[in-house]
């Protein structure tokens, strides 16, 4: 069976700090990869997606960038974290095939910044 | 623009009840998937239940059933017998075509925060 594991699970950090954030998927080849962030009390925006490594989309211009080094693993970076990086970021995969859509999500990663 | 739009911010049940949380989309594409997930307090988003636009009967999983209204264009989750652990967010999404739909994107709603009571 497929797992996505996600860490650190809880991270505080100051502002200006470097961030990376990682993810990774096992039991599945050629995932279609994705890294989402919740603020509290909202829902999801989708931040990058991912259809093979080294490809990356960006949905939402920002200081966040990220990366896909092999097929299971998609990082989610910063070289300066801002105040309103705060909040939850989850991390997603899909089967990497048309028709079969539903993503499933890893445990998630609580970021403060302060 | 695609849309997804959840009205209600928050619901109480009692337990054993029946609850629908309501769910309306907005596309131009005829072909797209609707998809419910629960957020307990932990985090983690829990896939519950998919809906193909072009689906014959309304999907069922469970204690969980979709109310798909394609001429209304809302996907409404009923939740039966509802449980003490069924209290959580949940979550409509969307999942958005584009490029032929290889990159499976969804958009969500706001979510609404059910409390079952006992």
């Amino acid at each position: 069976s497929q797992t996505i594991h996600q860490w650190p699970a809880t991270l505080v950090q100051p502002v200006g700090s470097p961030l990376s954030l990682e993810c990774t998927v096992e039991g599945t080849s050629n995932p279609n990869l994705y890294w989402y962030r919740q603020a509290a009390g909202r829902g999801l925006q989708l931040l990058f997606y991912s259809v093979g490594i080294g490809q990356i989309s960006s949905e939402v211009p920002q200081n966040l960038s990220a990366s896909r080094p092999q097929d299971r693993q998609f990082i989610l970076s910063s070289k300066k974290l801002l105040l309103s990086d705060s909040g939850f970021y989850l991390c997603a995969w899909s089967p990497g095939l048309a028709g079969k859509e539903t993503q499933y999500f890893g445990p998630g990663t609580r970021l403060l910044v302060l | 623009a695609q849309k997804i739009t959840q009205t209600q911010p928050g619901m109480f049940v009692q337990e054993k009840e029946a609850v629908t949380l309501d769910c309306t989309y907005d596309t131009s594409d005829p072909s797209y998937g609707l998809f419910w997930y629960k957020q307990p307090s932990s985090g983690e988003m829990i896939f519950l239940i998919y809906q193909g636009s072009y689906d014959q009967q309304n999907a069922t999983e469970g204690r969980y059933s979709l109310n798909f209204q394609k001429a209304r264009k809302s996907a409404n989750l009923v939740i039966s017998a509802s449980q003490l652990g069924d209290s959580a967010m949940y979550f409509c999404a969307m999942r958005e075509e584009g490029g032929g739909g290889a990159t499976n994107k969804l958009i969500f709603g706001t979510g609404t925060l059910l409390a079952v009571q006992p």
